[in-house]
């Protein structure tokens, strides 16, 4: 059972462009939400959080955005470049010290 | 401040074999948490320790183990290899609320990419 979902294995967009990462997950009793960064031959890094009582947190070009009726988050990364190409994954949490990840979207940033 | 360290970086062992992975989280981070990521299965949690005790684990086999010491570094160790533990090892490290409980952030060390022939 899956409980944490990307369902887009792969995006592609032009540099300068707004990239929309999206996520579904199932279990309501997640009440924090993740999204990390990775390249190959290293760690998932961190990029921005929110929790289940926020709908909206943003950092810099990192904005999530969390609808709990639908159980969706997603990240838009605005204006995109091409240091953002690497794997993106969402990450759920319910219980600290335990994520439970998406199985991660490659984004790819055009020049 | 440094992250999260693992070592060895790169592992090759036989079927039937043990091994052991180290991992030394960022300083002050008392809360360690292991992951498994393979291409078919994603990333998927195998146990948090904090305060040299286990108190979270995944759904893997006995013979995933773990533990950690006092100074909050903390090892893995896997028995009797078989070909489906090939895998990346992942170790994460997270800061702690006063009253220990821990921060969801968790940040990455580089991870160990073990392979089993």
């Amino acid at each position: 059972d899956q409980q944490v979902k990307q369902n887009s294995p792969s995006l592609s967009v032009q540099e300068g462009r707004i990239s929309i990462l999206n996520c579904d997950y199932t279990n309501s009793m997640f009440d924090y939400f993740l999204w990390y960064k990775k390249y190959p031959a290293e760690g998932p890094t961190f990029l921005i959080s929110i929790s289940s009582i926020k709908d909206k947190n943003e950092d810099g070009r990192f904005t999530v955005f969390l609808n709990k009726s639908a159980k969706h988050l997603s990240l838009h990364i605005v204006p995109s470049q091409p240091g953002d190409s690497a794997v993106y994954f969402c990450a759920a949490s319910r219980m600290r010290g335990k994520l439970i990840f998406g199985q991660g979207t490659t984004l790819q940033v055009k020049p | 401040k440094a992250g999260v360290t693992q070592t060895p970086r790169y592992l090759i062992k036989t079927r039937g074999q043990q091994v052991t992975l180290s991992c030394s989280p960022i300083s002050g981070h008392r809360s360690v948490s292991w992951y498994q990521q393979t291409p078919g299965q994603g990333l998927q949690f195998l146990f948090e320790y904090f305060s040299e005790t286990q108190r979270n684990k995944g759904n893997f086999p006995g013979r995933f183990s773990g533990r950690q010491f006092s100074n909050s570094r903390s090892e893995m160790n896997v028995s009797t290899l078989e070909l489906g533990d090939s895998a990346l090892y992942l170790c994460a490290s997270s800061l702690q609320l006063a009253g220990g409980t821990s921060y969801n952030e968790q940040f990455f060390g580089p991870g160990t990419r073990l392979t089993v022939l």
